[in-house]
């Protein structure tokens, strides 16, 4: 069974920038969960989806940060402006269940913002 | 405000010894916890859960033990092996998975 894929695996931009991650779900999983992990600290929530519905975003900072989820299965994760604080690994996660009982980790996109 | 914490960053056990990583939580609703693992590079990976009416799980290696009470739980590796070292998150449950800081265990051949 294919994991959690995400692209890219690193990106470096500057501030003011915007930049877009990729994530793909493992097949069938209807919750899909984007996380922001800085640097010594666990992983955040930023925005959960349930299909194609957004479940939980009451972490996402809004102004700049955008999520969605097409067709239920593929999202992208878009930030515009970027800022030095958005350096992080943005991690992607799927789960076949909407009850928070597991979350199937991708690799992660490090971002750097200079 | 942190509602799960690992307030041991680091932990070093030798081969074939067991490691004890601990985690506690400030919301009695949480009704479900998890541990995960994480190498450099790469994304965290689960290791094992308990529910909320549980006390203990185990899986091979591994066991979790939960006190409600005490709002603790803990994550006991026996034997451990130098293939344990790694970065192990603890996480609870509730409307959404909150994150433990981690801790970095390093086995010592």
């Amino acid at each position: 069974e294919a994991g959690v894929a995400q692209s890219p695996r690193y990106k470096i931009i500057e501030k003011r920038q915007s930049v877009a991650f990729w994530c793909n779900p493992i097949s069938g999983h209807a919750t899909l969960y984007w996380y922001q992990q800085i640097l010594g600290q666990g992983p955040k929530l930023l925005i959960q989806f349930q299909n194609n519905g957004v479940v939980d975003d009451s972490q996402l900072p809004k102004d700049r940060f955008s999520a969605e989820r097409l067709k239920g299965v593929d999202s992208t994760l878009k930030i515009q402006p970027a800022k030095l604080e958005d350096s992080a690994v943005y991690l992607c996660a799927s789960s076949p269940t909407h009850r928070n009982t597991e979350a199937f980790f991708g690799q992660g996109t490090r971002l750097t913002v200079v | 405000d942190q509602q799960v914490k690992q307030n041991s960053p680091s932990l070093s056990v030798q081969e074939g010894r067991i490691s004890i990583l601990n985690c506690d939580y400030t919301n009695s609703m949480f009704d479900y916890f998890l541990w995960y693992k994480k190498y450099p590079a790469e994304g965290p990976t689960f290791l094992i859960s308990i529910s909320s009416i549980k006390d203990k799980n185990e899986d091979g290696r591994f066991t979790v033990f939960l006190n409600k009470s005490a709002k603790h739980l803990s994550l006991h590796i026996v034997p451990s092996q130098p293939g344990d070292s790694a970065v192990y998150f603890c996480a609870a449950s509730g409307n959404q998975f909150y994150f433990g800081t981690g801790t970095s265990l390093t086995v010592i051949p």
